[in-house]
């Protein structure tokens, strides 16, 4: 069975300082990778997405950026937080449609 | 490019009763329809979906319908129950599946 990790579950951050956020997929060979982000209490809104590994394209323009380093791997990133970046980050990934999401990464920026 | 709306932000109905959510789209190029459910605080789970070669399709007490030409479809929850209450996003995307633009949510309540 196919599992998707996030990390971390939640983090504060301050306004200007770098981000991490990271994913893992295990059990699915070269899935398609997503990264959406979901304000408070708002709608969702896809960041990016990844085919294949060191391959990633932006959806929207928010101040981030993505890796793919490995297979099973998608890495959101920034050097400078605003604080429009708060909100839920959700890492996904799919199988011919259905999109299989993570449990999240809750991130407040002060 | 595609935009989705959700036209109930917020439905409230009784144990037992349907619950209908509407779901409007704008590129004609979008050929596969989700539903995902979102409980408080929680990550997004699959409910159910569409493609754009059937107008209809059901799972259990879940039924999605889908009318191309008005470029509409709809989630219909019959014999609805407490736990049902979540938030339910509409979604759609082209045949690819690259990228899923989402509705902007409905707040169902079931009340017991």
């Amino acid at each position: 069975a196919q599992t998707i990790h996030q990390w971390p579950v939640a983090e504060i951050k301050a306004v200007g300082s770098p981000l991490s956020l990271g994913c893992t997929i295990k059990g699915k060979s070269s899935p398609n990778l997503y990264w959406y982000w979901q304000a408070t209490g708002g709608t969702l809104q896809q960041l990016f997405y990844s085919i294949t590994v060191g391959q990633v394209e932006s959806v929207v323009q928010l101040n981030l950026s993505a890796s793919r380093p490995k297979d099973d791997q998608f890495i959101l990133s920034t050097e400078k937080l605003l604080l429009s970046h708060s909100g839920f980050y959700l890492c996904a990934w799919s199988r011919t449609g259905e999109v299989f999401f993570g449990k999240g990464t809750r991130l407040t920026v002060v | 490019g595609e935009k989705v709306e959700q036209h109930e932000s917020t439905l409230s109905v009784r144990e037992g009763d349907s619950a209908v959510i509407n779901c409007t789209y704008t590129d004609t190029a979008s050929s596969y329809f989700p539903w995902y459910k979102q409980e408080a605080g929680k990550s997004l789970h699959f409910v159910i979906d569409i493609r754009s070669n059937v107008d209809r399709k059901q799972s259990q007490r879940l039924i999605v319908l889908l009318d191309k030409k008005a470029k509409r479809f709809s989630l219909h929850i019959t014999a609805t129950q407490p736990e049902d209450s979540a938030i339910y996003f509409c979604a759609a995307s082209m045949s690819n599946y690259n990228v899923l633009y989402f509705g902007s949510g409905t707040k169902l309540t079931v009340e017991p």
